[in-house]
């Protein structure tokens, strides 16, 4: 258990619709970190919030949006759903400080859009 | 765009043999990361090996660097059925902000266990 917390688990929607992907990092953690993995583009950094603010953007589109909220978790924010956006959405947090290790990742949450 | 590309795609092996799994990388780097992920799980963190670095250890896993080559393995020895996977590098990349966590991953090797 990487103490990271991700929900829901699956998800299926239909293409043109939102949905509200739900992070929770481990306790201590600042830094949280979106990434998408899908058999296409396999894992690909999408967004990075730390301590409430936006640190770095990667690949995310236009269509989707995330937050971090005073009590850390975060939130990812999938819209106007297309096909081509199934995919495992993962979050993963890291430690506060000096960079000694690698990312705590959840469990992932599967999105299918159909 | 992909950073890392493990090599080979998919490995068979018996439990009890050694695997190896290969990673080049394109750009300099600070450090380079190797992650395990069971089928559709959460990818799990092994070990991270610093460019300053030329071999780490842990446990049943080697790890090696050679930046000159832009190029780094994982060994993981005496494998067992529990170690069937796939096994991804990651490389910190500047592009998006600098911070070490905002990682490209390689396609990924998958390792198959046999009893």
């Amino acid at each position: 258990d990487s103490g990271v917390t991700q929900t829901p688990k699956h998800l299926i929607t239909a293409t043109g619709q939102r949905v509200t992907l739900r992070c929770s990092p481990r306790s201590g953690d600042l830094s949280v970190y979106w990434y998408q993995q899908s058999l296409d583009q396999g894992l690909q950094f999408l967004i990075q919030y730390y301590n409430g603010e936006e640190r770095a953007k990667g690949n995310i589109l236009e269509r989707f949006s995330a937050q971090q909220f005073p009590d850390l978790h975060s939130e990812l924010n999938l819209s106007s759903l297309e096909l081509g956006d199934s995919a495992l959405y993962f979050c993963a947090s890291s430690s506060p400080g000096r960079w000694i290790g690698g990312l705590f990742f959840g469990e992932g949450s599967r999105l299918t859009v159909l | 765009s992909q950073q890392g590309e493990e090599d080979p795609q998919a490995l068979s092996i018996q439990e009890g043999e050694n695997a190896t799994m290969n990673c080049s990388y394109k750009t300099s780097i600070n450090n380079l990361q190797w992650y395990r992920q069971n089928s559709g799980r959460g990818l799990v963190h092994l070990i991270l090996i610093r460019s300053n670095e030329r071999e780490k250890h842990s446990g049943r896993l080697r790890v090696t660097l050679d930046t000159s080559k832009k190029s780094s393995s994982l060994l993981i020895t005496a494998s067992r059925a529990a170690d069937t996977a796939s096994y991804f590098c990651a490389t910190p990349t500047m592009n998006y902000g600098g911070s070490q966590g905002n990682l490209i991953f390689g396609k990924g090797t998958k390792l198959s266990v046999k009893p």
